[in-house]
């Protein structure tokens, strides 16, 4: 099992930002694949969080309306863009994988994106 | 949403020593709750689920227990590769949260 991702990006304020999550070893449909970020010095924040089978979506309400996550499945990718970027954007970003049933077990995770928003 | 609480925030043992870390939820989990372990430069990595569920690969001497609203996590015999932070990690429902982390350093 491995979740790839996307390399670093350095944006601007106000900038939007798309972060890919590559799956490989499993079957793609049967798990949910949610996004994740923990800032410089914080701890783990939960972004939200796609169905790659039917491709419904539930975001943290934090995000609402800033960010949208979709899916390929002919690439088994997925994919989370977050726009209006400020200053306090700048983290890691990670996707991780959760079976669809008997509770949400984050137990493979992606390498991890570095967002940095400066001017 | 659920709110997840850890303690301590930070601690320092030596190598062999017993440490135990303790996660409480605002609301019952019932046996929903993870553990993870974030060490620099390294994705988190999940270590338990279900409470008490070693994930494989990880050594026997990690141990989880509790249920409901309270949760500890046991290291036994702490070795240098557990250095990093520990996140408690409710899985019971929607938006998933986190505790705000243990970092365990070694003396």
């Amino acid at each position: 099992v491995q979740l790839v991702q996307s390399g670093a990006e350095v944006k601007k304020p106000g900038a939007s930002v798309k972060v890919s999550c590559k799956a490989s070893g499993y079957s793609f449909t049967t798990y949910y694949i949610h996004w994740m970020r923990q800032a410089p010095g914080q701890g783990l924040e939960w972004m939200g969080l796609i169905n790659p089978n039917a491709g419904n979506i539930n975001y943290a309400q934090k995000f609402q309306g800033r960010v949208t996550m979709t899916r390929d499945t002919s690439t088994s990718t997925v994919y989370m863009e977050l726009r209006s970027l400020t200053s306090e954007d700048t983290a890691i970003y990670y996707c991780a994988r959760t079976f669809y049933t008997d509770g949400y077990n984050l137990d493979y995770w992606g390498q991890g994106t570095l967002i940095t928003v400066s001017s | 949403d659920i709110q997840m609480t850890q303690s301590p925030s930070s601690l320092s043992a030596s190598v062999g020593d017993r440490i135990t870390i303790t996660c409480r939820a605002n609301q019952t989990i019932l046996d929903y709750l993870c553990w993870l372990q974030k060490r620099p430069g390294r994705p988190p990595n999940l270590l338990i689920y279900a409470a008490s569920t070693l994930q494989s690969g990880v050594p026997s001497r990690i141990i989880g227990s509790g249920s409901g609203t309270e949760f500890t996590l046991t290291i036994n015999s702490l070795q240098p590769e557990d250095f990093g932070t520990y996140y408690c990690q409710q899985s019971y429902s929607i938006p998933l949260t986190f505790g705000g982390g243990t970092k365990v350093e070694i003396k």
